[in-house]
């Protein structure tokens, strides 16, 4: 099956902007979806396709992709963005339908 | 507001079987716009798609799982189940079902139950 890898950490200045990225072969035939996740809290999903927020969740967040690579860029990051973030595509490796997540990036905002 | 609750035993002894139950209110399971899914978490780890079912009763699972794991539907109780067998610590998880939409890519999990902590141990 395939995977899909993410940077274990990243951190960002508050109000700054920070990228968060995930790479992975079945990202060049499909789109990515990205959670959010803070401690003790079921993830909560915050960019589904190419670029599309679900209600509630800030026009601070977007996404994009380009080639094996899928984007989750926070403009203006704020304290309460901190947490756990996973990318997640359906894995294009195989026939019948699965999908995989990345591994997580924990967001810092200092 | 739809919701999901997940209900089954906390504990589970070493080659035993895993059951779970997630029982959706607030909307129907048998809406043809979304698959029903299970997630795991071990603790402070990622998290692990486990499987996936359709009301009609398609199933899709991991393949680093598809031996053990059985995902059943009862449209009559709006409720659906995981079944994991032969259980090692290593199933020990937080796990949580979901809704997910299934009529575009890449079918994203947009409802999701509060989790339940599994732990394997004798």
């Amino acid at each position: 099956s395939s995977e899909l890898t993410q940077d274990p950490a990243v951190s960002v200045a508050l109000g700054q902007t920070v990228t968060i990225t995930c790479q992975g072969d079945s990202l060049r035939n499909s789109y990515t979806s990205w959670y959010q996740q803070k401690p003790g809290q079921a993830p909560v999903f915050v960019i589904y396709g190419k670029d599309n927020r679900p209600s509630g969740v800030p026009d601070r967040f977007s996404g994009s992709s380009s080639g094996d690579t899928a984007s989750l860029t926070i403009t203006g990051a704020q304290a309460e963005d901190e947490g756990v973030y996973y990318c997640n595509c359906r894995d294009s490796s195989v026939n019948d339908p699965n999908w995989v997540f990345g591994g997580g990036t924990r967001l810092t905002v200092l | 507001q739809m919701q999901l609750q997940e209900s089954g035993p906390r504990l589970v002894k070493p080659s035993e079987t895993l059951s779970l139950t997630c029982t959706v209110s607030g909307g129907s399971i048998s809406s043809n716009s979304y698959f029903w899914g299970w997630i795991r978490q071990p603790p402070g780890k990622g998290l692990e798609w486990v499987g996936s079912i359709y009301y009609s009763g398609s199933t899709f699972y991991n393949p680093s799982l598809k031996s053990r794991v059985t995902i059943s539907v009862d449209t009559s109780k709006n409720q659906f189940s995981l079944k994991l067998s032969s259980v090692t610590a290593a199933d020990t998880a937080l796990y949580y079902c979901a809704r997910q939409y299934r009529l575009l890519l890449p079918n994203w999990f947009d409802r999701w139950g509060q989790g339940t902590l599994v732990t394997v141990s004798s």
